[in-house]
């Protein structure tokens, strides 16, 4: 079965900072996902990829940035995390027009 | 592009009673559709996919049916027991605007009571 893996799955940062969400998927997906999920929103697009080198906004891009190296890996990047930014973060892959398959998530708190 | 729209947003059932959760959509052009589980604290699962030339799909007690007039999707749990208490998700690709990404609807939490 496909899998994709998230880390970490629980980070602490403090605004202003940092903050790199990583997710590796060895399923040889093109397409890579990154969604927030918050209560009374549901899942919310970020932003996605088409395949290596490439980087797509979603619905919600503003104050993050994505990475797709490779094939496999596919980074979301907060550049100053602010408190607003609190969330359940999800990576997902699938190939073509063909089931999505979800990390575990990434547990996101900002103080 | 595709928007989706999911009720309700709360379920509450007995077991052995039967859980019924819709969605409507309203791009006609959608090719398939899913359904997605997620338990307390952890990821999504997926349950089902059907295809937009299936009116209905059954799978483990579990009844997709699609509307292609009405465009609403709806999924039946027969017989719910306390483990299928979760939050249920549809999805549905939409092709338009910035590409090829999947909508999901707002969620319906289902609490099955023994």
């Amino acid at each position: 079965e496909a899998a994709v893996t998230q880390s970490p799955r629980n980070k602490v940062a403090v605004t202003g900072g940092k903050v790199t969400l990583s997710c590796n998927q060895t399923n040889n997906h093109n397409n890579m996902y990154w969604y927030r999920q918050d209560t009374g929103h549901g899942l919310r697009l970020i932003h996605y990829s088409y395949g290596a080198g490439s980087t797509e906004k979603g619905d919600i891009p503003d104050g993050y940035k994505a990475s797709r190296p490779s094939q496999e890996n596919f980074s979301l990047i907060l550049e100053l995390a602010t408190p607003s930014q609190t969330s359940v973060y999800f990576c997902a892959s699938r190939i073509a027009n063909t089931e999505v398959f979800f990390g575990k998530g990434t547990r996101l708190t900002v103080v | 592009g595709e928007q989706v729209e999911q009720r309700p947003p709360h379920l509450s059932v007995r077991e052995g009673d039967s859980a019924i959760i819709i969605c409507t959509y309203t791009d006609s052009a959608t090719a398939y559709f899913s359904w997605y589980k997620q338990e307390a604290g952890a990821g999504l699962q997926l349950l089902m996919s059907v295809l937009s030339n299936v009116d209905r799909k059954e799978e483990q007690g579990l009844t997709v049916l699609l509307n292609k007039k009405d465009k609403r999707l709806s999924l039946n749990l027969t017989a719910a027991h306390p483990g299928d208490s979760a939050v249920y998700f549809c999805a549905a690709p939409s092709y338009g605007g910035s590409g090829n990404k999947l909508i999901f609807g707002t969620g319906t939490l289902l609490s099955v009571k023994p």
